[in-house]
């Protein structure tokens, strides 16, 4: 059973602060690993995705990957209170079978002003 | 560049019924992946196509399915709707199905609530 694990939060940070969400997951055969910003009442928004160990910087956003502890994580820099929303970690493996986005339950993620 | 459309947003059944649930991907992505998102299971996957082909499936029942045209246009059947059916339906498209860091892209779903 593919497990991709989340605190579920919520995580309250001051505006301007990093933001760090952290991810988990139990499939060592998963390569891709995805991040989706969700609004309340709207869909996953991609944020970033990684395939490689280290890090992968898009403007305030760092994603780590570590595929030796199986741990992905997020970090939102200046946080803004735009960014309060669920953030939901995903794996994929390039095997065959049921081999769609495997998801974690997300992160509450609250800006405070 | 529009993104990935889905019909309709909303629909209200009642258990027995069926219903069909359709997704129009990004211009040039050939792989449609169709999830449902409950509040308490999450997003959850339930099949991917390719070239008209399910490539992949989840673990639902027999009861949903789905189909791809060779426009890349997908659609989703649900037969039998029962209570545990309501969810937001979500779609979402990628260039291919397979290759490392291939990203999907989400329509907005379609809210499915059965009486």
């Amino acid at each position: 059973q593919k497990e991709v694990e989340q605190n579920s939060g919520p995580l309250s940070v001051p505006e301007g602060a990093i933001a760090s969400l952290n991810c988990t997951y139990s499939d060592r055969g998963s390569q891709s690993f995805f991040w989706y910003r969700q609004y309340s009442g709207k869909s996953p928004e991609l944020i970033m995705f990684i395939y490689s160990n280290g890090d992968k910087e898009d403007g305030r956003f760092t994603a780590q990957l570590n595929k030796a502890s199986q741990y992905v994580s997020l970090l939102i820099r200046d946080s803004q209170p735009s960014d309060s929303a669920t953030y939901l970690c995903a794996g994929r493996g390039t095997g065959g079978g049921a081999d769609g986005l495997t998801f974690g339950k997300g992160t509450h993620l609250i800006i405070q002003p | 560049k529009a993104g990935v459309t889905q019909t309709p947003r909303y629909l209200i059944k009642t258990r027995g019924q069926q219903v069909t649930l359709s997704c129009s991907p990004i211009s040039g992505h050939r792989s449609v992946s169709w999830y449902q998102q409950t509040p308490g299971q999450g997003l959850q996957f339930l099949f991917e196509y390719f070239s008209e082909t399910q490539r992949n499936k989840g673990n639902f029942p027999g009861r949903f399915s789905g189909r791809q045209f060779s426009n890349s246009r997908s659609e989703m059947n649900v037969s039998t709707l029962e209570l545990g059916d309501s969810a937001l339906y979500l779609c979402a498209s990628s260039i291919g199905p397979r290759g490392v860091g291939q990203p999907q892209h989400f329509g907005d779903g379609t809210r499915l609530s059965i009486l």
